[in-house]
């Protein structure tokens, strides 16, 4: 069974430019999760998508960033304008359901300058 | 609101040597716990798991039991090996978190040779 896929792997952009994650979950996983991850802490969820359909995103600054999954399957996470303070890795993960196992891939590691 | 709390680290130790994380949490509704592992560079990976009390959830020599009335979750290994150095999470969701999972901050483990 393929795993989660994310690209790209890595990422170096100037502040004030814009940046594209790309996130393809475990085939027929329903939820979609995407986190940011600071150097030496937790992931911190961003967004939590059900099919095409946000849950949560409480914690997602939604002045700069954007998150959509069209057709409930592949999605893509935007920042723009970049800040400093958003160098982090960003990782997506996928589940089956409520309560279940979530699976993670491997990460976009983006470094702002 | 659910949270989960583990022993800060480094944890170092030498190789074959006794392995306990401690983790606790707090939760409303019915939490299903989990410790996942981040070797460096990659995402994350489900290490084992547990989805009512007194479950003990197993993997490559890992071990942590649902402790329902101390409302802990603690990963021990026997006898660790240079290759278990990674960052451990402790995590949760429960049924009425719709799905979102809450992270301690991470341990690390670095084992000597």
């Amino acid at each position: 069974e393929a795993g989660v896929a994310q690209s790209p792997r890595y990422k170096i952009i100037e502040k004030r430019q814009s940046v594209a994650f790309w996130c393809n979950p475990i085939s027929g996983h329903a939820t979609l999760y995407w986190y940011q991850q600071i150097l030496g802490q937790g992931p911190k969820l961003l967004i939590q998508f059900q099919n095409n359909g946000v849950v949560d995103d409480s914690q997602l600054p939604k002045d700069r960033f954007s998150a959509e999954r069209l057709k409930g399957v592949d999605s893509t996470l935007k920042i723009q304008p970049a800040k400093l303070e958003d160098s982090a890795v960003y990782l997506c993960a996928s589940s089956g359901g409520s309560r279940e196992t979530q699976y993670f891939g491997p990460g976009t590691r983006l470094l702002v300058l | 609101g659910n949270s989960v709390t583990q022993m800060e680290g480094p944890v170092t130790l030498s190789e074959e040597a006794f392995l306990t994380i401690n983790c606790t949490y707090t939760a409303t509704g019915y939490p299903s716990l989990f410790w996942y592992v981040q070797y460096p560079g990659e995402g994350l990976q489900l290490l084992l798991k547990a989805t009512k009390a007194d479950d003990k959830g197993s993997n490559k020599g890992f071990e942590a039991t649902y402790r329902k009335e101390t409302t802990s979750f603690h990963l021990e290994k026997g006898s660790v090996q240079v290759s278990d150095s990674a960052v451990y999470f402790c995590a949760l969701t429960s049924t009425d978190s719709w799905g979102k999972f809450q992270f301690g901050a991470g341990t690390q483990v670095v084992v000597t040779p």
